[in-house]
């Protein structure tokens, strides 16, 4: 068990649907990273909070959108979802942020768009 | 571009048998590198990190080394047994925020 925990772990949804992704990292863990896996893609980074600010970012669309709160949980909203969004979707916590540190992944979340 | 290449081949070998997977990178100056593995359906664990300026670094049965000429990292599993199968994933730090990973290679150890 990381410590990092994922809601919800499986999500079924329509096309043109939003759906909200909620991350909570480890004790003490400072940032949060979200990335998508998906079978053709490998594992895509997408965006990095750290202590409430955006600090990286990497293939996020502009339809994803993500927040980190003042207790440090964090929240990937996906909008008008399509068929290609199905992956999984992976938060990961590290204490700082920085590169070289452990990043601690959660369990994920199954998208399923249909 | 930046580009990170694993192993295409997925790979299956003996118990007992040394497994040795290749992370290659082009237009990048990492400082750090790391290995992950990952079990189906879970989320990456991760196993080591190398530094630039550290040729090997060993834990149990895992050996890593990182060639900073040749832009290649190996990542050795010793001894193996049927539980490291598993899919294994390099990921490179760049002296910024960013982590990028690699695609994987997966393991599987036959009995």
């Amino acid at each position: 068990d990381s410590g990092v925990t994922q809601t919800p772990k499986h999500l079924i949804t329509a096309t043109g649907q939003r759906v909200t992704l909620r991350c909570s990292p480890r004790s003490g863990d400072l940032s949060v990273y979200w990335y998508q896996q998906s079978l053709d893609q490998g594992l895509q980074f997408l965006i990095q909070y750290y202590n409430g600010e955006e600090r990286a970012k990497g293939n996020i669309l502009e339809r994803f959108s993500a927040q980190q709160f003042p207790d440090l949980h964090s929240e990937l909203n996906l909008s008008s979802l399509e068929l290609g969004d199905s992956a999984l979707y992976f938060c990961a916590s590290s204490e700082n942020g920085w590169a070289q540190e452990t990043q601690y992944f959660g369990p994920g979340t199954r998208l399923l768009v249909l | 571009s930046q580009k990170i290449e694993q192993n295409s081949e997925a790979l299956n070998i003996q118990e007992g048998k040394t497994a040795t997977l290749t992370c290659n990178y082009t237009n990048y100056s990492p400082a750090y590198l790391q290995w992950y593995r990952q079990d189906p359906g879970r989320g990456p664990v991760f196993l080591l990190l190398i530094r630039e300026n550290e040729k090997e670094k060993r834990k149990e049965r895992l050996k890593v080394t990182f060639d900073t000429t040749l832009k290649q990292s190996l990542f050795h599993i010793t001894a193996s047994q049927p539980a490291d199968s598993a899919t294994y994933l390099c990921a490179l730090g760049p002296n910024d925020y960013k982590l990028s990973f690699g695609a994987g290679t997966t393991v599987t150890v036959r009995a």
